[in-house]
C-alpha cells in the first residue's frame, strides 16, 4: 500500500501570508493526487485533482504542484474562511488519504 | 445541485449491524457511480468501497470487505451501506461520496453531510 505523510500537521499563518503544505507518497503517483478542504463540522470539499486541476468554483488563491512522490498545495494571500484542515489523497493504486494539516490564524 | 443525503446512524452495540442510506439527488443517479468514506472523531478519512451503477462491480478497501456490504436501489435513487460485526473501531461519520473512478482508483468531488455511526454497549 502508499503511504501519505502531510507536513506539517499544525500550521499558523496570517491574514495575507501564503503558504505551502505539503504531500509525500512512499512511492512514486504519477500526479493521481487529490486535496480536499475540510471545514470544523463540514464534509470534506473536492479542491485539486490530478496534482494542479482545480474543482469547480475553488479560488484562484488556491494552487497544486508536484510530481513523482512530492506534491505540495499552495495558498496565496490567506483569507480567513481557508481556515481549515487539508487532507491530500492518491488515487494511484486504491485511495489512500493524509492524516491533515490544521491551518489556523495567527 | 447534487445532493446526498445520508440516514441510519445512531448508537450500536458492539457485535450488532447497521444499514445506512443515502439518498441521491440533482444528478442521473444511474450515470455514476457511488461510494462510502468515513472518519473516525477526530481523525482522517477512510476510504470504504465504492459501487458500480449497475452493481456489476463493487470494490472494497481490503480491511472491511468482510464486514461491509455496499449496494444500491437505482429506481429509487438510495445508496446503502450494509455494517456488520459492529466494534468501537467502527465508531466515525461516514460519508456518501460520488467518485470519479478512474482504472487504478478514484477521488470524490461530490460528498452528503455525513451521518454519526457511534458503537457502544
Amino acid at each position: 500500500d502508499i503511504q501519505i505523510t502531510q507536513s506539517p500537521s499544525l500550521l499558523s499563518a496570517s491574514v495575507g501570508d501564503s503558504v505551502t503544505l505539503s504531500c509525500k507518497a512512499s512511492r512514486y503517483i504519477y500526479n493521481n493526487l487529490a486535496w480536499y478542504q475540510q471545514k470544523l463540522g463540514e464534509a470534506p470539499k473536492l479542491l485539486i485533482y490530478h496534482t494542479n486541476s482545480f474543482q469547480t468554483g475553488i479560488p484562484s488563491r488556491f494552487s497544486g504542484s508536484g510530481s513523482g512522490t512530492d506534491y505540495t498545495l499552495a495558498i496565496n494571500s490567506l483569507q480567513p474562511e481557508d481556515v481549515a484542515t487539508y487532507f491530500c489523497q492518491t488515487y494511484y493504486s486504491g485511495n489512500t488519504f493524509g492524516a491533515g494539516t490544521k491551518l489556523e490564524l495567527k | 445541485e447534487v445532493k446526498l443525503v445520508e440516514s441510519g446512524g445512531g448508537l450500536v452495540e458492539p457485535g450488532r449491524s447497521l444499514k445506512l442510506s443515502c439518498a441521491a439527488s440533482g444528478f442521473n443517479f444511474n450515470d455514476y457511480w457511488m461510494g462510502w468514506v468515513r472518519q473516525a472523531p477526530g481523525k482522517g478519512l477512510e476510504w470504504i468501497g465504492e459501487i458500480k451503477q449497475d452493481s456489476s462491480t463493487i470494490n472494497y478497501t481490503p480491511s472491511l470487505k468482510d464486514k461491509f456490504t455496499i449496494s444500491r436501489d437505482n429506481a429509487q435513487n438510495t445508496l446503502y451501506l450494509h455494517m456488520s460485526k459492529l466494534g468501537s473501531e467502527d465508531t466515525a461519520i461516514y460519508y456518501c461520496v460520488r467518485p470519479r473512478v478512474l482504472g487504478h482508483g478514484s477521488f470524490f468531488d461530490h460528498w452528503g453531510q455525513g451521518v454519526m455511526v457511534t458503537v457502544s454497549s
